[in-house]
C-alpha cells in the first residue's frame, strides 16, 4: 500500500516551454503533499508544501510564480514550471503524507527527470 | 539548526561486511528520524525510523542506533550485499509539534562490491 505515483517519468523539452508534473496517491488520500528538488549527487531540497484546498507553503528562496503549486484534491498535487529555462533541469519528486500527526511517515514518487534544451 | 551532518560522504564495503552511516542533528526539538534508500532514477524509500525513546530499532539487517544525548544515530547494514548499493539519506522531523518537513542529510553513496 501508499504508492504515489508521478507523472511523466521524463520530460524534455525547448526553453520556454511550461510543463506540468503530477502526482497521484494511488491507494490512500493525502492531505498533506510536498515537492522536492535534487540535482545530481546531492540531496533532496524541500521546495514547497501543500495542503489539499489551500495554497501553497513555499520555502525560502523558491519562487512561487515559477514553480506553481496545485492542490485540488486528496489524491492529486501538480507542478507546473512555467517558462522553463535550462537552470530548471533537474530531478523533481513529490512526497504524500496520509495524516498530520501521528507515525504514518512520507511517501514518495519515483520523480520527474526534466531536461531543458 | 536545521541542518542534519551525514558521514562518510561515499562509502564502499566489502560483500559479507557491515556498512555504517551516521548521522548528527542540533535540533533538539527533532522526534522522529527516519533513513532513506535511493537507487538511480527513482524516489527514496524509507527504510527504517526510530523515534528518541528507544536506542536501537532492528529491522532484518538493518539497525539504527540513537544516542539522544549526543544527537547521533546512526545505519547499521549486516552482511551487506550487492544490492544495497544505493545512495542513503538520514532525515529528522519535529512530528509532535505537527511540523512535517523533513530535513535531510546530504547522503551517502554505498558501494557493495562483489
Amino acid at each position: 500500500g501508499a504508492v504515489v505515483s508521478q507523472h511523466p517519468s521524463r520530460v524534455i523539452c525547448k526553453s520556454g516551454t511550461s510543463v506540468k508534473i503530477e502526482c497521484r496517491s494511488l491507494d490512500f488520500q493525502a492531505t498533506t503533499m510536498f515537492w522536492y528538488r535534487q540535482f545530481p549527487k546531492q540531496s533532496l531540497m524541500l521546495m514547497a508544501t501543500s495542503n489539499e484546498g489551500s495554497k501553497a507553503t513555499y520555502e525560502q528562496g523558491v519562487e512561487k510564480d515559477k514553480f506553481l503549486i496545485n492542490h485540488a484534491s486528496l489524491t492529486l498535487s501538480t507542478l507546473t514550471v512555467t517558462s522553463a529555462h535550462p537552470e530548471d533541469s533537474s530531478f523533481y519528486i513529490c512526497s504524500a503524507l496520509t495524516d498530520s500527526l501521528g507515525d504514518q511517515p512520507q511517501h514518495f514518487g519515483d520523480g520527474t527527470r526534466l531536461s531543458i534544451l | 539548526q536545521q541542518q542534519v551532518k551525514q558521514s562518510p560522504q561515499s562509502l564502499i564495503v566489502q560483500k559479507g561486511g557491515i556498512s555504517i552511516i551516521n548521522c548528527a542533528y542540533e535540533n533538539t526539538a527533532f522526534d522522529y528520524f527516519p533513513w532513506y534508500q535511493q537507487f538511480p532514477g527513482k524516489g527514496p524509500a524509507l527504510l527504517i525510523a526510530i523515534r528518541p525513546d528507544v536506542s536501537e530499532k532492528k529491522e532484518g539487517r538493518f539497525t539504527i542506533s540513537f544516542n539522544k544525548s549526543a544527537k547521533q544515530f546512526s545505519l547499521h547494514i549486516m552482511d551487506s550485499q550487492p544490492g544495497d548499493s544505493a545512495t542513503y539519506f538520514c532525515a529528522s522531523q519535529e512530528r509532535n509539534t505537527g511540523f512535517q518537513k523533513l530535513v535531510f542529510g546530504t547522503g551517502t553513496r554505498l558501494l557493495v562490491s562483489p
